[in-house]
């Protein structure tokens, strides 16, 4: 069946570091995939989404590519900022409606 | 997209009581999700409602513990029924909207 595997957490940035965030996925057919971040204490949020292959979502300095070869979509910043610290979700969607969720990994930048 | 309030944003209950959780979207949809997130876990699908029929239920999460009601297009409740320690949770309702799930702040239940 449909799932999703992320990058185990915690992960620890300093300041302006580079992130990333790995997720993989096993889908049939043509999933959409997305992004969504959960603050300290909220709901999730979309960060970002992408419907097919090659696409790129972005949102807030956010980047992830659809890469269907690879079946990844993984989550990129260029510099990290400490209001970035929350748990990020790789979800895909398919056919049929269900969405799929990762484990959730967290992140913490420090100053 | 869609804007999702839920209430209450969060309660302490004694255990063997019940709690109703309600969610109100400000345009009409189809289809509402109900999940549960453990502490430090990911989300778990409780059931999807679906205005006026019955809510369906996802594997090991049944009617008599979680009733679901849908009265509109614009709101669910959840109850959690007889809680235990264990029901400890966030409960999160969703909303399908251009292929895409938006999400309430969610409901923090801490059962004692």
């Amino acid at each position: 069946g449909d799932s999703v595997t992320q990058m185990e957490g915690p992960v620890t940035l300093s300041e302006e570091a580079f992130l990333t965030i790995n997720c993989t996925y096993t889908a049939t057919g043509y999933p959409s995939l997305f992004w969504y971040v959960q603050y300290p204490g909220e709901g999730l949020q979309l960060l970002l989404k992408a419907t097919k292959a090659d696409d790129k979502g972005s949102n807030k300095g956010f980047e992830a590519t659809y890469r269907k070869e690879t079946t990844s979509f993984h989550l990129e910043k260029g510099s990290v900022q400490v209001s970035d610290s929350a748990v990020y979700f790789c979800a895909l969607v398919n056919t049929g409606n269900q969405f799929y969720f990762g484990t959730g990994t967290s992140l913490t930048v420090i100053p | 997209s869609a804007v999702i309030s839920q209430k209450p944003s969060r309660d302490i209950c004694q255990r063997g009581t019940s709690l109703t959780i309600q969610c109100q979207v400000d345009s009409q949809v189809t289809m509402m999700f109900w999940y549960r997130q453990q502490p430090g876990q990911s989300l778990t699908l409780i059931a999807t409602a679906n205005q006026g029929s019955e809510a369906t239920y996802e594997s090991g999460f049944v009617i008599d513990k979680f009733p679901i009601s849908r009265p509109n297009l614009t709101f669910s409740t959840l109850t959690v029924s007889n809680m235990s320690p264990e029901d400890s949770s966030i409960y999160l309702c969703s909303v399908e909207w251009g292929y895409t799930q938006y999400f309430g702040p969610g409901t923090r239940l801490t059962v004692l």
